[in-house]
């Protein structure tokens, strides 16, 4: 069964600092990785989607890797501001007929202070 | 495009108490899917519908029960409410994918549910 793990759990860091967050599955053989931003009370807001065949993704400040042989993806943040304070999520789908079911990590808490 | 709406926003029912979450999406979306999210759990998967007529079951699917008349919408109907269901309930929806590539998923709002 696929388990998706997110280290750290949570990170505090000043305002202007460059972060990784990391994201670890068990079972290589995904489909895609999806990583998500989520603010407190509200819901998903999709980041980026890295296909199964792809190594990295960028979205401005936003830089997700994927390596599927090793299990991991990073997402990386260049001069992190107060407003990316947020919980991020990744997850997974696995390569099964529709590839659409993800399995989603616990979640890295993050908060950027001024 | 209002994307995939929720409603209702937030919900307290009493134990055996039945009610229907409601989602909606105006994308064309075929792949439609609820999941639970529950402190310290993540979100899990507890239903799925890849078109019109087809629904098929996720990880936690015990207690509710869906069904897909329409592209649009994927209600979501709690049988018999009870404690264990108080969560907020997240809808998704995207194109379905091929062998070639696959699509973001699109998530609406959340329902807060809590079940006394």
């Amino acid at each position: 069964k696929q388990e998706v793990t997110q280290i750290p759990a949570a990170l505090s860091v000043p305002e202007g600092e460059n972060l990784v967050l990391n994201c670890s599955f068990t079972d290589s053989a995904i489909y895609n990785l999806q990583w998500f931003r989520q603010d407190p009370g509200k819901g998903l807001t999709s980041l980026l989607l890295i296909q199964s065949s792809q190594r990295e993704q960028t979205s401005g400040r936003l830089n997700a890797s994927l390596d599927k042989s090793s299990g991991r993806s990073t997402l990386y943040i260049a001069a992190s501001q107060p407003g990316d304070s947020a919980t991020y999520l990744c997850a997974v789908t696995q390569d099964d007929n529709y590839g659409q079911n993800f399995v989603f990590g616990p979640g890295t808490r993050l908060s950027v202070l001024p | 495009n209002a994307g995939v709406t929720q409603t209702p926003k937030f919900q307290v029912l009493k134990t055996g108490q039945s009610m229907t979450l409601q989602c909606a999406q105006d994308m064309n979306h075929e792949y439609m899917s609820w999941y639970r999210q529950d402190p310290g759990m993540g979100l899990r998967l507890i239903h799925y519908s890849v078109g019109a007529g087809i629904t098929d079951q996720g990880e936690v699917p015990n207690g509710y029960n869906v069904s897909r008349s329409t592209t649009e919408d994927f209600p979501l109907r709690l049988l018999s409410a009870a404690p264990s269901q108080t969560s907020v309930y997240f809808c998704a929806s995207s194109r379905t994918s091929g062998r070639m590539r696959s699509y973001e998923q699109y998530f609406g709002p959340g329902t807060r549910l809590t079940v006394t």
